[in-house]
């Protein structure tokens, strides 16, 4: 059963722009990741924000969870064409000594330059 | 992409037939992961393994078998493929930190079409 669902499905922007993704869940997690997936390729970890947590950053990267609305964002700020690519949210579960991740479908960005 | 491999990169099969698909792995890491990504549905996990010898299902393991005989290889097997397991399967690898398996890395995918 699929955990996140990402919004909007697809955006496209200007470079220079900033980008907002957004991902809702529906159960508990342990932590929520952002993967980037360039076309043809296999996906890349971006960042890690666990359920303790509220904000981290990564170079252009913010992304933000709120557990009690079950809902994370991912911003890109000052957005470059090689930003294209695709964007998966995924929750993660701890179940027992393993855990597992959860994708969400995935959000198509596209830079215009 | 973190010293994995997926073999062969391409297939073409014809419907009923027996398809392996290898990944490969040189970080040592305890956790691999096969998952199949089609349009509309993202990415769903098929089966994993914790250990050497050590599998279980996914999300999507029906018409999908596995075995890992060694640390860095961990084998899907579709017993006979059929025209609804044509996609894009992925590898992914993961380690433990704090006795927690959290990122995953992932392999460059394999494409299967099954006529």
């Amino acid at each position: 059963s699929q955990q996140g669902e990402e919004d909007p499905q697809a955006l496209s922007i200007q470079e220079g722009e900033n980008a907002t993704m957004n991902c809702s869940y529906k159960t508990s997690i342990n932590n929520l990741q952002w993967y980037r997936q360039n076309s043809g390729r296999g996906l890349v970890h971006l960042i890690l924000i666990r359920s303790n947590e509220r904000e981290k950053h990564s170079g252009r990267l913010r992304v933000t969870l709120d557990t009690s609305k079950k809902s994370s964002s991912l911003l890109i700020t000052a957005s470059r064409a090689a930003d294209t690519a695709s964007y998966f949210c995924a929750t993660g579960l701890y179940t027992g000594a393993n855990s597992k991740l959860t994708f969400g479908k995935g959000i198509t960005l596209s830079v215009r330059p | 992409d973190a010293g994995i491999t997926q073999s062969p990169r391409h297939k073409v099969t014809e419907t009923g037939t027996p398809v392996t698909l290898r990944c490969h792995q040189t970080e040592n890491h305890r956790y691999m992961y096969w998952y199949r990504q089609d349009p509309g549905h993202g990415l769903r996990l098929i089966h994993y393994s914790y250990g050497v010898k050590d599998t279980d299902k996914g999300e999507v393991s029906d018409g999908y078998s596995v075995s890992r005989s060694k640390t860095e290889d961990f084998l899907l097997t579709l017993e006979s493929a059929t025209s609804s397991q044509t996609s894009v399967y992925f590898c992914a690898i993961s380690d433990s930190s704090g006795g927690k398996q959290e990122t995953q890395y992932f392999g460059p995918g394999t494409r299967l079409l099954v006529l």
